[in-house]
């Protein structure tokens, strides 16, 4: 089974503080993805990955970065974290552009 | 742009009730559609998809049909049970390109024994 693992189910953190969110899968898929989820928005993309040191944003990448070293890993980066980024996280990854995308659990992220 | 509009929740129904979710889309071109289930606690799973226009998609009694002349991905189960109570969401994709997914908002559905 393809697993997508997320590296906390909750976190809380401090208005201005760096956040670092790390996701991991382990079908070495080329495309990985990070997406929040708020009620009433759905799922929005942030910030993808086609491959290992690449990176495009997505619709909504203000205030947040990425990084990708290595081709299991994908961190997504709050370099000063705001209260209206309180928020559901999601990560995915998918094998390329014709292939389903698997998710990982989320993280909860509140930011006080 | 692409979008996703489907219908707000919560959709609330007895347990073996017949349910539909309605999903309609804007796109250029002919995109896959999908739809994708999150239960609670949980992260979004593939549920069903379909390709091309008049496609059906079906999973663990849920199916969807391609309707490209109303523009419309609509999910629907003739029974539905307690267990299929999570948010549902319709998503979209170009066939070209990267294919990035677009969202619909989700639509909550509980089921009541």
């Amino acid at each position: 089974d393809v697993k997508v693992t997320q590296s906390s189910r909750y976190l809380v953190k401090r208005t201005g503080e760096k956040v670092f969110l790390e996701c991991v899968q382990d079908m070495d898929h080329e495309n990985m993805f990070w997406y929040r989820q708020d009620p009433g928005l759905g799922l929005r993309l942030i910030y993808f990955s086609y491959d290992v040191k690449m990176k495009e944003k997505g619709d909504i990448p203000e205030g947040y970065s990425v990084s990708r070293e290595k081709k299991e890993r994908f961190s997504l980066i709050l370099e000063s974290a705001s209260t209206n980024q309180t928020s559901m996280y999601l990560c995915a990854s998918r094998g390329g552009p014709r292939y389903e995308q698997y998710f990982g659990p989320g993280t909860r992220l509140t930011v006080t | 742009g692409d979008s996703v509009t489907q219908m707000e929740g919560p959709v609330t129904l007895s347990e073996e009730a017949f349910l539909t979710i309605n999903c309609t889309y804007t796109a250029t071109g002919y995109p896959s559609l999908f739809w994708y289930v999150q239960y609670p606690g949980e992260g979004l799973q593939l549920l069903l998809k379909a390709t091309k226009a008049d496609d059906k998609g079906s999973n663990k009694g849920f199916e969807a049909t391609y309707r490209k002349e109303t523009t419309s991905f609509h999910l629907e189960k003739g029974s539905v049970q307690v267990s299929d109570s999570a948010v549902y969401f319709c998503a979209l994709s170009s066939n070209t390109g990267f294919q990035k997914l677009v969202f619909g908002t989700g639509t909550r559905l509980l089921v009541s024994p």
